[in-house]
């Protein structure tokens, strides 16, 4: 089945307390991103891949790292996660270099840091 | 900088009323714009995509309407079904085409 799959779906952790969420797809995508999404702020882009070995950032990437050492997986790094990076995070993937095509979404990744 | 707004933010009608959910934006420099469904829980899934030489798009029950000079769009459902409640977003992308624009959603119920 094609998908995109995020790892963990649910994680509670504390403050400085490094952690990585994965993000890999089975449809040979080239473009890959990052989005968090928070109550009256809606989605915002954290980081994004054309294709591997590119990366960059989106509007909010303050507090966040990214990797694309393969074309299927994009991990989402928080070296020192803090509370406002409470948030649930949502990892999209494309065919096609860019977002003028239909965007395949994971199921998310709730994050709670206390 | 690109706004997205979406109105009502909530929306309630009974089953099988056909209803009318709205988008605009405020730079009609837009690569594309894309309508999305998001049920509780899960991820967003993908229901229609203009791109910005359309005017609208059809997918079974839906159907979708861009007027980029004005800088709107409309998303139509028709029939509705308890099964369509969920909470509808519509995007548009940057004019790099790197990132989508979100809106922050109408929230759509309906009652049996």
């Amino acid at each position: 089945e094609a998908q995109v799959t995020q790892n963990p779906r649910y994680l509670i952790t504390v403050t400085g307390k490094k952690l990585t969420v994965t993000c890999s797809q089975n449809m040979n995508h080239e473009y890959m991103s990052w989005y968090r999404q928070d109550p009256g702020l809606g989605l915002r882009q954290i980081y994004y891949s054309m294709n591997v070995e590119v990366t960059d950032k989106g509007d909010v990437p303050e507090g966040y790292k990214v990797s694309r050492k393969e074309k299927r997986n994009f991990p989402l790094i928080l070296e020192s996660p803090s509370p406002n990076q409470t948030s649930l995070y949502f990892c999209a993937s494309s065919l096609l270099t860019g977002v003028d095509q239909p965007q395949h979404f994971g199921d998310g990744t709730r994050l709670s840091i206390l | 900088k690109q706004e997205v707004t979406q109105i009502p933010a909530a929306l309630s009608v009974p089953e099988g009323e056909n209803l009318v959910l709205n988008c605009s934006f405020t730079d009609s420099a837009i690569y594309n714009l894309q309508w999305f469904r998001q049920d509780p829980g899960k991820g967003l899934t993908s229901l229609l995509l203009i791109q910005s030489s359309q005017r609208e798009q059809t997918s079974g029950r839906l159907n979708a309407s861009l007027d980029k000079s004005s800088g709107r769009s409309t998303l139509y459902i028709a029939a509705s079904q308890p099964g369509d409640s969920a909470t509808y977003l519509c995007a548009v992308s940057n004019q790099a085409g790197t990132a989508l624009i979100f809106g922050k959603g109408t929230t759509l119920s309906v009652s049996s």
